[in-house]
């Protein structure tokens, strides 16, 4: 079944505790990206990946890192996550760089306390 | 100014009701995407188009590029499809998102 999965789901932390949330996709798609969704703000891009090794900030980038070493792995890192970091997150893929169809993670509910 | 603003942001029918959802933007696209999102959080994309209308059973998407704005029609509603509607554009390999509408359908 052709699907983005995200793990954990859900997760509560505290503050400063670096953790990694892990994207996977199994459609050989090049272009995979982050997103948060916050009340009121919506959905917003956090950094997106054109292909192996090549990513690129999206427009709320700051505390957050990522890597794609391989194709169906993009995993997000916070290093020392903080409370403004509480959020829904998705990832997302698209067989090539937009526009096309994006797939949709089923979104990993973080608390930092 | 939001770059893509949707209208309007609650709307409450009645099965069976005829449904409209708006959508604006101000910048230069390469797309547009329509996208439900269901209680449990999930998000599926329903259509991406860059000119004229699609039709997928009782949803249509249309868009009309000098005025930058479409629309998402929902006809003979259904209680199935209280869902969140957001709409996107893609520009590039970036993509912005309105607030969403929250859409009820009661029985």
């Amino acid at each position: 079944e052709a699907q983005v999965t995200q793990n954990p789901r859900y997760l509560i932390t505290v503050t400063g505790k670096k953790l990694t949330v892990t994207c996977s996709q199994n459609m050989n798609h090049e272009y995979m990206s982050w997103y948060r969704q916050d009340p009121g703000l919506g959905l917003r891009q956090i950094y997106y990946s054109m292909n192996v090794e090549v990513t690129d900030k999206g427009d709320v980038p700051e505390g957050y890192k990522v890597s794609r070493k391989e194709k169906r792995n993009f995993p997000l890192i916070l290093e020392s996550p903080s409370p403004n970091q509480t959020s829904l997150y998705f990832c997302a893929s698209s067989p090539g760089a937009l526009p096309f169809e994006q797939y949709f993670g089923p979104g990993t509910r973080l608390t930092v306390t | 100014k939001n770059e893509v603003e949707q209208s309007p942001q609650n709307l409450t029918a009645q099965e069976g009701e005829f449904i409209t959802i708006n959508c604006s933007y101000s910048v230069g696209i390469s797309a547009l995407h329509w996208l439900q999102q269901h209680p449990g959080g999930g998000i599926v994309s329903l259509f991406m188009l860059s000119s004229g209308k699609k039709k997928h059973g009782r949803l249509i998407a249309t868009i009309n590029i000098q005025e930058k704005h479409s629309s998402l029609h929902i006809t003979a509603s259904h209680p199935r499809d209280s869902a969140v509607y957001i709409c996107a554009v893609s520009f590039g390999y970036d993509m912005r998102f309105g607030a969403g509408t929250r859409l009820t359908v009661k029985p």
